[in-house]
């Protein structure tokens, strides 16, 4: 079973859209940490945020916002007034604090091809 | 800003080459990891190390492949015998604290098998 789950495979807004990209995780540890990663078209993963399990809170960082919902397995990535530069793959990843273990594997999810037209 | 350095960019080799992929982690982080990306599909692990050893290593990461710290700065994958399938982008990581602080990913280095 996949761990993390990003079921829409690609998005197109046109620029200035709000857009959400959907992340379902699913894990049986109660300590756990929840990543967002932009791979933009040059390839590298640039780093955007990491949650644990125990901060509910939603976070803005000036466009992007993210919530956070543990009652139904969620972290979504919401982007308000896109922009063509926000064109990448965004993936979605979990870190199990597993006991006894194993220094913070990332599951990635398939990513989220989203393009914005201008 | 510090940064995960990996070197080549792009390597391309004929089937059945030894390569070795290179990373320069950040300088105080002990905790190192290879991600490999085949093109178009998500981002999956293949090891971990720490103190001078592998922590865990993935189904992928079969006796073909290795890591060694040689020198204390450079962390580098060896992949024995490539085959066409191992053709993908490989990503270096490095942590201080992998769950206090997440991880930081080199740019990688697209390997093509030919």
């Amino acid at each position: 079973a996949q761990k993390v789950t990003q079921a829409q495979t690609e998005i197109s807004v046109v620029e200035k859209e709000d857009v959400t990209l959907d992340c379902v995780y699913e894990t049986r540890d109660t300590t756990y940490y929840l990543f967002w990663y932009k791979q933009p078209p040059s390839g590298e993963l640039v780093f955007l945020i990491r949650r644990n399990s125990f901060d509910e809170q939603n976070e803005i960082s000036g466009r992007y916002s993210w919530n956070f919902q543990k009652s139904t397995s969620s972290f979504n990535f919401t982007i308000t007034a896109s922009q063509v530069v926000d064109s990448a793959v965004y993936f979605c990843a979990l870190s199990e604090a597993e006991r006894g273990s194993t220094l913070g594997r990332l599951y990635f999810g398939r990513g989220t091809q989203l393009t914005v037209w201008p | 800003e510090p940064e995960v350095t990996q070197t080549p960019s792009h390597q391309v080799t004929q089937m059945g080459q030894e390569v070795i992929l290179r990373c320069v982690p950040i300088s105080n982080h002990l905790y190192f990891y290879w991600y490999r990306q085949i093109l178009g599909q998500k981002v999956e692990f293949l090891v971990s190390f720490y103190n001078n050893e592998i922590s865990e290593k993935s189904e992928i990461f079969d006796d073909q492949f290795s890591v060694e710290r040689p020198d204390g700065s450079n962390f580098t994958l060896k992949i024995r015998s490539t085959k066409l399938e191992d053709s993908a982008m490989y990503f270096c990581a490095s942590s201080d604290s992998p769950r206090r602080y997440g991880y930081t990913f080199g740019s990688g280095t697209r390997l093509t098998v030919v």
